[in-house]
């Protein structure tokens, strides 16, 4: 089991720009969340996909979106990109209402705008 | 609202020392508590997790945590530090009021061994 895969592992973009990253989650898992670590804090929850459906969406502008494909891999978008927007994006997998059950974490994309 | 404080951002004991990080949980419901670690420039890693059962976790690595109502905590311990412990550790807690079970996390205590 390959677990939760994330790409790309780094990404430079600059201020207005958008980006895309790419989680696949753990095999048998139907839920996704995604999280933003800024440098030196914990981890703060973006949203969260279940059936393509966003759920549940934490204190983020707009600019973010998601998506979660059949498949239940899941993508992250931000678009104007803000040199604030610069953090570790960290995408969760878990089975659905298993509160019970650990979410499995990817590496992490590093986002850097420039 | 759920919350998880983490007291102490930086801890520091000698290899071979007892482990001490402590984390702190408000929950209007009964929590489900985890605490993860995270290695320089990698993504989290599940040590151990409270879900009711035993107060008393024990996790990877020789970790262990003791879940106190009365104290509202969950502190994480480990008899005798290894070099290799030295990462940033976080508690979380799992947002069951809301359905979603998201994770809120405290802000992070980074453990550094002398040795």
């Amino acid at each position: 089991d390959a677990g939760v895969t994330q790409s790309p592992t780094h990404l430079i973009k600059t201020r207005g720009q958008q980006v895309t990253l790419r989680c696949s989650p753990k095999s048998g898992h139907d839920t996704v969340s995604w999280y933003q670590q800024a440098l030196g804090q914990g981890p703060q929850f973006i949203f969260q996909y279940y059936e393509e459906e966003e759920r549940q969406r934490g204190n983020f502008p707009d600019r973010f979106s998601g998506h979660q494909f059949p498949n239940y891999s899941s993508e992250l978008n931000v678009n104007a990109l803000l040199l604030g927007d610069s953090a570790l994006y960290l995408c969760a997998s878990s089975p659905v209402n298993r509160g019970d059950t650990e979410a499995f974490f990817g590496q992490g994309t590093r986002l850097t705008v420039v | 609202a759920q919350s998880v404080t983490q007291l102490g951002s930086h801890v520091s004991v000698s290899e071979g020392a007892l482990v001490l990080l402590r984390c702190n949980y408000s929950s209007s419901v009964p929590p489900y508590l985890f605490w993860y670690v995270q290695y320089p420039n990698q993504g989290l890693q599940l040590l151990l997790k409270y879900t009711s059962a035993a107060t008393l976790v024990k996790g990877i690595n020789g970790f262990e945590a003791e879940f106190k109502k009365s104290e509202t905590s969950f502190h994480l311990t480990k008899p005798s530090a290894h070099m290799s412990d030295a990462a940033e550790y976080f508690c979380a807690v799992s947002d069951r009021a809301s359905g979603t079970y998201k994770y809120i996390f405290g802000t992070g205590t980074r453990l550094k061994v002398l040795a």
